[in-house]
């Protein structure tokens, strides 16, 4: 079953602009991800949160977690051509910690 | 340079026959996955492993098979109980934490396998 959600599905924005990617999960979670994805090739880890967390930061990249709303954001500020990829969330429930849960992903297009 | 190992890139599975894919990692994880992503849609899980010599089914296991006799190795296979196999391929792996969690840890994944149909 998939547990995370991400809206929108596509985002298309200008070089330079800032992207806002959203994901929604219905149980309760140990740590929530967030990956990105090139087209074919394999997923890249980006940022992990944890359930005690609300915010974090690396480089252009912020996660914010509201676990009250069962939810997540990840900006990237200041876009680049090259952050053109798919984004995926994926959760650790705290009911099973032994595998993550991805969502469907967004896909992001950075216009130059 | 450390890192994950999937082979074949490309594979084609002819009917009824079992094929198998390779993953292979030097980056001394302990755990170990293998996901199935159909075309646009997020990974689902097969397979994991948290240690060698065990193993445990993800949310589609059916009609596919593991093991796990070293830890650097992880190979998948898709067997011919597996009706519609065509789909990108991914493995991944993890430390564990203190607590021996795998899963508070980031994932690192290989550039994956994608089988088709003949």
């Amino acid at each position: 079953s998939q547990q995370g959600e991400e809206d929108p599905q596509a985002l298309s924005i200008q070089e330079g602009e800032n992207a806002t990617m959203n994901c929604s999960y219905k149980t309760s979670i140990n740590n929530l991800q967030w990956y990105r994805q090139n087209s074919g090739r394999g997923l890249v880890h980006l940022i992990l949160i944890r359930s005690n967390e609300r915010e974090k930061h690396s480089g252009r990249l912020r996660v914010t977690l509201d676990t009250s709303k069962k939810s997540s954001s990840l900006l990237i500020t200041a876009s680049r051509a090259a952050d053109t990829a798919s984004y995926f969330c994926a959760t650790v429930s705290s009911s099973n910690t032994g595998k993550l849960i991805f969502g469907q992903g967004t896909t992001l297009q950075v216009k130059p | 340079d450390g890192g994950i190992t999937q082979s074949p890139k490309y594979l084609f599975r002819k009917e009824g026959q079992n094929v198998t894919l390779s993953c292979e990692q030097n980056l001394n994880h302990d755990a170990m996955y293998w996901y199935r992503q159909d075309p646009g849609q997020g990974l689902r899980l097969i397979y994991y492993s948290q240690i060698v010599n065990d193993f445990q089914k993800g949310d589609i296991a059916e009609g596919y098979s593991v093991s796990r006799e070293k830890k650097e190795s992880f190979p998948l296979t898709v067997t011919s109980a597996q009706k519609n196999p065509t789909a990108f391929y991914l493995c991944a792996s993890s430390t564990r934490d203190r607590v021996r969690q795998a899963s508070n840890q980031p994932q690192h994944f290989g550039d994956g396998t994608r089988l088709s149909i003949l």
